[in-house]
Formats: C-alpha cells, sequence, structure tokens
C-alpha cells in the first residue's frame, strides 16, 4: 500500500523569505515522488520528481525538493519566494517497487506568499 | 502542440442526465488518466489507460465509463449522473506509466443539481 500526507493546508510565507512546504509518504517499495503546481482554475503542473540518485532534486521555476529515506519525507523548498509562487501545491507518491500504474496524491497544500 | 485538451470547461446536468467529458492529447501518449478533484480530498483517480484499447479502473470508479479507441482520445461517460459526482475534473497523460511525470488538461468544472 501506498500513502503521502501532507499535514498543513496552508503555508504563509513573506515574499524574499525561504519557503517550505511538507510531504511524508509511504510505500512499501521503492518511491517514485512528485510535486505539482495547480493555478487558480489551471490544471496541475508537473514541478520536480524524484526517482533515484541524489537526494536534492532541482525542478521548475526555482523549486527543489529533498528526499530523505529515514524520514520518509520529501519536502518542497524555494530559498526565496515570489507572490506568485502564491497556488496550490501536489505531493504525489507511486510505489516502482510494486509495479502499480496508480500514483496517490496529497490533499494539497495551499502556498500564499505576502508581499 | 495544444497539449491536453478537454470539453466542455464547465457543465450543469440533472440528476439521472448522462453525458460525456471528452480528452484528447497530441503528445502520442500510451498512458491516460481521468481524476475528479473535491476540495480538501487531493485528486482521486477515477479510471486509467495504458493505451488504445486497454483501460482500467482506478480508486473511484463507480459511475463512470471510459473507452480509448485511439492513442488521442479518452472520453469520460457518466451514464446517470448523480450529485455526489459534483466534481472538478481533469484528463492527464503520460508518456510513461501514469505514476509518472503527467501532463494535466485544464479542467471540466461539472455540477450536477
Amino acid at each position: 500500500a501506498q500513502s503521502v500526507a501532507q499535514p498543513e493546508d496552508q503555508v504563509n510565507v513573506a515574499e524574499g523569505n525561504p519557503l517550505t512546504v511538507k510531504c511524508t509518504y509511504s510505500v512499501s517499495g521503492n518511491p517514485y515522488l512528485f510535486w505539482y503546481v495547480q493555478y487558480p482554475n489551471r490544471g496541475l503542473q508537473f514541478l520536480l520528481k524524484y526517482i533515484t540518485g541524489d537526494n536534492l532534486v532541482k525542478g521548475s521555476y526555482g523549486f527543489e525538493a529533498e528526499f530523505n529515506k529515514s524520514q520518509t519525507s520529501f519536502h518542497l523548498k524555494k530559498p526565496s519566494a515570489l507572490v506568485s509562487d502564491s497556488a496550490l501545491y501536489f505531493c504525489a507518491v507511486r510505489d516502482e517497487t510494486g509495479g502499480s500504474y496508480i500514483p496517490t496524491f496529497g490533499r494539497g497544500t495551499s502556498l500564499i506568499v505576502h508581499p | 502542440n495544444a497539449g491536453v485538451t478537454q470539453t466542455p470547461k464547465f457543465q450543469v446536468l440533472k440528476t439521472g442526465q448522462s453525458m460525456t467529458l471528452q480528452c484528447a492529447q497530441d503528445m502520442n501518449h500510451e498512458y491516460m488518466s481521468w481524476y475528479r478533484q473535491d476540495p480538501g480530498m487531493g485528486l482521486r483517480l477515477i479510471h486509467y489507460s495504458v493505451g488504445a484499447g486497454i483501460t482500467d479502473q482506478g480508486e473511484v470508479p463507480n459511475g463512470y465509463n471510459v473507452s480509448r479507441s485511439t492513442t488521442e482520445d479518452f472520453p469520460l461517460r457518466l451514464l446517470s449522473a448523480a450529485p455526489s459526482q459534483t466534481s472538478v475534473y481533469f484528463c492527464a497523460s503520460s508518456r510513461d506509466r501514469p505514476g509518472n511525470e503527467q501532463f494535466f488538461g485544464p479542467g471540466t468544472r461539472l455540477t450536477v443539481l
């Protein structure tokens, strides 16, 4: 079985400050991990993914995420937030070892960047 | 490339009516999926397809049918709409397995009265 949790419904940060959006996961085998962003009234857009290799993954728009196997986490980070980063962020996981086609999405975290 | 397109953008149905949500992609992706998004629930997979002629159920398939006659198109059918199907529906495609990087359409907002 696979699951993903985004413990914060909303994250507030001031423009220019670093931001972190948290994600933890549970899988039986090897995780494939993803972050997507959704702007209002739009579909989801892929930001980045972890499959294997370096634990620090860099993605679009200056975002990065750190895979931590011991803590089963994949937190999304950005060194300096922009007001335009305000959106809904989804973490997703798929258990590659199990051969499942089906990813599990978190419930989403609303990021609000204040000017 | 238009990417993933969905029609209509908005739809209002009465209970018991039927309709088809259209989805098309022009990226020659083998894998396509339908999700519904409800507040506080994230995205839940309805049905998916791993290629033309092959479909399978996702997490919440009841009340929905799909078919995949071509690589490009993956329509979602509601045979008898219910208020519980009020939601935003997203179609997605991926070159690799559905669990890998996916490209999403703009969504269809459906209200069932």
